[in-house]
């Protein structure tokens, strides 16, 4: 069976740490893999990653998959306080676009 | 910007009762996605739609059915409500193609049923 799997489950770092959320997926057919964030509403989509070790970056993230080992990372540098939220991963795969979502790493960040 | 709205923000309902939510995306996506969102659980697919009047399950569409009878609209229907099926539901839609892109979500219902 498809699975994503997400570490930690939860995280509380201090404002200027540096983050690494891990997400490890077991997949057939795997096409794209998604990083997303939810504070309290609805997520936002953050990267899609397709190729292996090409890093996505925006600003203070970033993201690099493996597809060798199954992984994907999404790095957060220089934290603030507006970074708490759930983290989201997904992986696409089979002849649809059907997400398969992990259960999330909550990040705190603390002043 | 995309634009993914939910008829809904809250809902309360009783069990047994018919339950429509609604999903309006303004951006021309062919595909459209229905999710269930829970603690410990996740996001976990219901039912999507990849063109007007098509349809595929998800993971758990038990309890749930679905209609697409205009391209920017994708309603999801509860026959009958019952307590297990309190959470939160997240409309989503995207391109179609290769790969899709990413999925752009509504703000989500959270539905109660008593």
């Amino acid at each position: 069976e498809d699975k994503v799997v997400q570490s930690p489950l939860s995280l509380v770092v201090h404002e200027g740490d540096t983050v690494t959320l891990n997400c490890s997926y077991e997949v057939t057919n795997f096409r794209s893999l998604l990083w997303y964030k939810q504070e309290k509403k609805a997520p936002t989509f953050l990267f899609m990653l397709t190729s292996s070790g090409i890093e996505k970056k925006s600003g203070r993230l970033s993201s690099i998959l493996d597809k060798k080992e199954l992984f994907s990372i999404l790095n957060i540098t220089a934290t603030q306080t507006g970074d708490s939220a759930v983290y989201l991963c997904a992986y696409m795969g089979g002849a649809t676009n059907k997400l398969i979502f992990g259960t999330g790493t909550l990040l705190a960040v603390q002043p | 910007d995309v634009k993914v709205t939910q008829s809904s923000r809250y809902l309360v309902k009783r069990t047994g009762e018919k339950v429509f939510l609604e999903c309006v995306q303004d951006m021309d996506h062919e595909n459209m996605f229905w999710y269930r969102q829970d603690p410990g659980l996740g996001l976990r697919l219901i039912y999507f739609s990849y063109d007007v009047k098509m349809k595929e399950k998800g993971d758990i569409p038990e309890g749930y059915s679905v209609s697409r009878e205009k391209k920017e609209r994708f309603s999801l229907i509860l026959e009958s409500a019952s307590t297990n099926q309190t959470s939160m539901y997240l409309c989503a839609s995207s391109l179609s193609g290769s790969y899709g892109g990413g999925q752009f979500f509504g703000p989500g219902t959270r539905l109660t049923v008593l």
